[in-house]
């Protein structure tokens, strides 16, 4: 169990275009997902944690803007990337953790986004 | 999220031979998570300690911890090239839930 998917799993993009990545839950409810990037050698930096029905919190220095996050439901929370460029060309891993349990996270698998 | 510190950043080993790998953090903290990720994928958990446990086995991982030292270390023992993938540390600080990674080590077995 502990299930979490992100789709796309890859996507190319132009410059100026927004592009929505989905993280769901597969087998669980998730109070409580998180937004991290993660730059090619790098470690994961989080952007912001949401919470079903409520605004993101976002970490400093994370434009919230640019970076839109709605969690709707208990299994679903997307990541909008606005106006694009490349400088936001990323891996972009969600991660979900269940209620009860405030201490463990189950990551996606990533999605990585080019833009061009 | 303030990051922890890894080292090596880097380690090549042989089949067979064992990996250690250390982080280091700053604070004080409810648990420290030990996690592997392949190459452009996503974190798979290895292992989690809480503050007031030293050391943990799971497998051929070993996992230890000194609060003193805001220290621990990740041992896998008789590596394959299997376990070629990069693997970070991630800590809960006390007051807190959310991750903070630590750099990261890459670690290559050669077969």
């Amino acid at each position: 169990g502990a299930v979490v998917s992100q789709h796309p799993s890859w996507v190319i993009c132009k410059s100026g275009t927004s592009v929505k990545i989905e993280c769901r839950s597969l087998d669980f409810q998730a109070t409580t997902m998180f937004w991290y990037r993660q730059f090619p050698k790098q470690s994961l930096m989080l952007m912001a944690t949401s919470n079903e029905g409520s605004k993101a919190t976002y970490e400093q220095g994370v434009e919230k803007d640019k970076f839109l996050i709605n969690h709707a439901s208990l299994t679903l929370s997307t990541l909008t990337v606005t106006s694009a460029h490349p400088e936001d060309s990323s891996f972009y891993i969600c991660s979900a953790r269940r209620s009860g349990n405030p201490y463990e996270q189950y990551f996606g698998p990533g999605t990585r986004l080019t833009v061009t | 999220s303030q990051q922890g510190e890894e080292d090596p950043q880097a380690l090549s080993i042989q089949e067979g031979e064992n990996a250690t790998m250390n982080c280091s953090y700053k604070t004080s903290i409810n648990n420290l998570q030990w996690y592997r990720q392949n190459s452009g994928r996503g974190l798979v958990h290895l292992i989690l300690i809480r503050s007031n446990e030293r050391e943990k086995h799971s497998g051929r991982l070993r996992v230890t911890l000194d609060t003193s030292k805001k220290s621990s270390s990740l041992l896998i023992t008789a590596s394959r090239a299997a376990d070629t993938a990069s693997y970070f540390c991630a800590y809960v600080a006390s007051n807190d839930y959310k991750l903070s990674f630590g750099a990261g080590t890459t670690v290559t077995v050669r077969a």
